[in-house]
């Protein structure tokens, strides 16, 4: 079946580090591929996005490129901010039958920016 | 910003007992989903919802849970005889768009529930 796979949390970083999750997926055909971000006390918020082999994804200062070679959808961030504390989610989607449109997550990571 | 609210956003509740999770989604959406997840787990689908009835649902949603939209506004997910393996994070979602549409999925903020 689908899955979905991200290296273990937490990671605690220094502000201005450069970041990097690793998400691996397992998937037939083409999913689209997202990265949801879950800060604390709230939803899941939609970070960015990519629907097809070498898109690349970006939405405040985060990236992520769609490779079907390797079937990864790493997150990468050239500078972190302790406002970018939170739980990052890689997830995957097909379109069902009649729209449902479910989504597969990973476990989630935590990710802790200091001073 | 609409958003989708969930309430409670902690409930405890004993071994056996119902438990009925809320979420109001955001209001011209079409598509209606719960998520939990377990502690340390993945985030896992338990049942989508669109046209007033369930439109998939995973094995995880058994005769123990249901889920209604019981005034066009909110939608519920009950649980019937809570088990302590109940014990999660319960997300709500909602989706606009038609039937093949590349819409996104706004999240609540999720209930905890704590079953002992």
């Amino acid at each position: 079946g689908n899955s979905v796979t991200q290296m273990e949390g937490p990671v605690t970083l220094s502000e201005e580090a450069f970041l990097t999750i690793n998400c691996t997926y397992t998937a037939t055909g083409y999913p689209s591929l997202f990265w949801y971000v879950q800060y604390p006390g709230e939803g899941l918020q939609l970070l960015l996005k990519a629907t097809k082999a070498d898109d690349k994804g970006s939405n405040k200062g985060f990236e992520a490129t769609y490779r079907k070679e390797t079937t990864s959808f790493h997150l990468e961030k050239g500078s972190v901010q302790v406002s970018d504390s939170a739980v990052y989610f890689c997830a995957l989607r097909y379109i069902l039958t009649g729209g449902g449109n479910k989504l597969t997550f990973g476990t989630g990571t935590q990710l802790k920016v200091e001073l | 910003e609409p958003e989708v609210t969930q309430t409670p956003s902690h409930q405890v509740t004993q071994m056996g007992q119902e438990v009925i999770l809320r979420c109001v989604p955001i209001s011209n959406h079409l598509y209606f989903y719960w998520y939990r997840q377990i502690l340390g787990q993945k985030v896992e689908f338990l049942v989508s919802f669109y046209n007033n009835e369930i439109s998939e649902k995973s094995e995880i949603f058994d005769d123990q849970f249901s889920v209604e939209r019981p005034d066009g506004s909110n939608f519920t997910l009950k649980i019937r005889s809570t088990k302590l393996e109940d014990s999660a994070m319960y997300f709500c979602a909602s989706r606009g768009g038609g039937v093949v549409a590349d819409t996104e999925a706004f999240f609540g903020q999720g209930t905890r529930l704590t079953v002992v």
